[in-house]
């Protein structure tokens, strides 16, 4: 059974630019949240989606969005890029919101953003 | 709120040697507990939970966390550290009403020969 799944892989991008990352969580999977690394730091939660309705939002600008489709696979998209912006974007799927029901999340192996 | 302490930025040991990472959290409500283990360029994996029932846990490579309420800690040991655990640690804290995990800042374990 596939894990997580995460595109693109790497990403280069110039400050001002828009980016989309991809996330295609585990079959059966209802929950997707994103989270961002910065280098040297723990993960910071930006968004969660549950059946296609945001459910929980971080402390991230407006410049960032998310959504989940029907399929509950989840885009998530930053406007007007910034140096600080570079970092590793991680996904998340599990079966329900409450991770306590069901263990945790398991994460996908990330996409490396780097703004130049 | 809730929030993760890891005091440790790097911990170097040598293979064969024992291991603690100490992770502190702090929230007013009920808590569950995740460590995560982080390769070079990989995403993050569980490496085990405390969401209830026996305060000790373990993991299937030999880690193993205590829940401490009284101490509010949440350490990982291993007694006998392999090349292999090399690797970033994360601890992390969920608590039902903010549907999220909190995580700590991490702790890098070096193993040495």
């Amino acid at each position: 059974d596939a894990g997580v799944t995460q595109s693109p892989t790497h990403l280069i991008k110039t400050r001002g630019q828009h980016v989309t990352l991809r996330c295609s969580p585990i079959s059966g999977h209802k929950s997707v949240s994103w989270y961002q690394q910065v280098l040297g730091q723990g993960p910071q939660f930006i968004f969660q989606y549950y059946e296609k309705e945001e459910r929980g939002r971080g402390n991230f600008p407006d410049r960032f969005s998310a959504r989940q489709f029907p399929n509950y696979s989840s885009e998530l998209n930053v406007n007007a890029l910034l140096l600080g912006d570079s970092a590793l974007y991680l996904c998340a799927s599990s079966l329900e919101i409450d991770l306590t029901l069901n263990g945790g999340y398991t994460f996908g192996s990330g996409t490396r953003l780097t703004v130049v | 709120a809730q929030s993760v302490t890891q005091l440790d930025s790097q911990v170097p040991v040598f293979e064969e040697a024992p291991v603690e990472l100490r992770c502190n959290y702090s929230s007013s409500v009920s808590v569950y507990l995740f460590w995560y283990v982080q390769y070079p360029n990989q995403g993050l994996q569980l490496l085990l939970k405390y969401l209830s029932g026996s305060t000790l846990v373990e993991s299937i490579n030999g880690f193993e966390a205590e829940f401490n309420k009284s101490q509010t800690s949440f350490h990982l040991r291993k007694p006998s550290v392999h090349i292999s655990d090399t690797a970033e640690y994360f601890c992390a804290v969920f608590t039902g009403t903010a549907s999220k995990l909190t995580f700590g800042t991490g702790t890098r374990l070096q193993v040495t020969l």
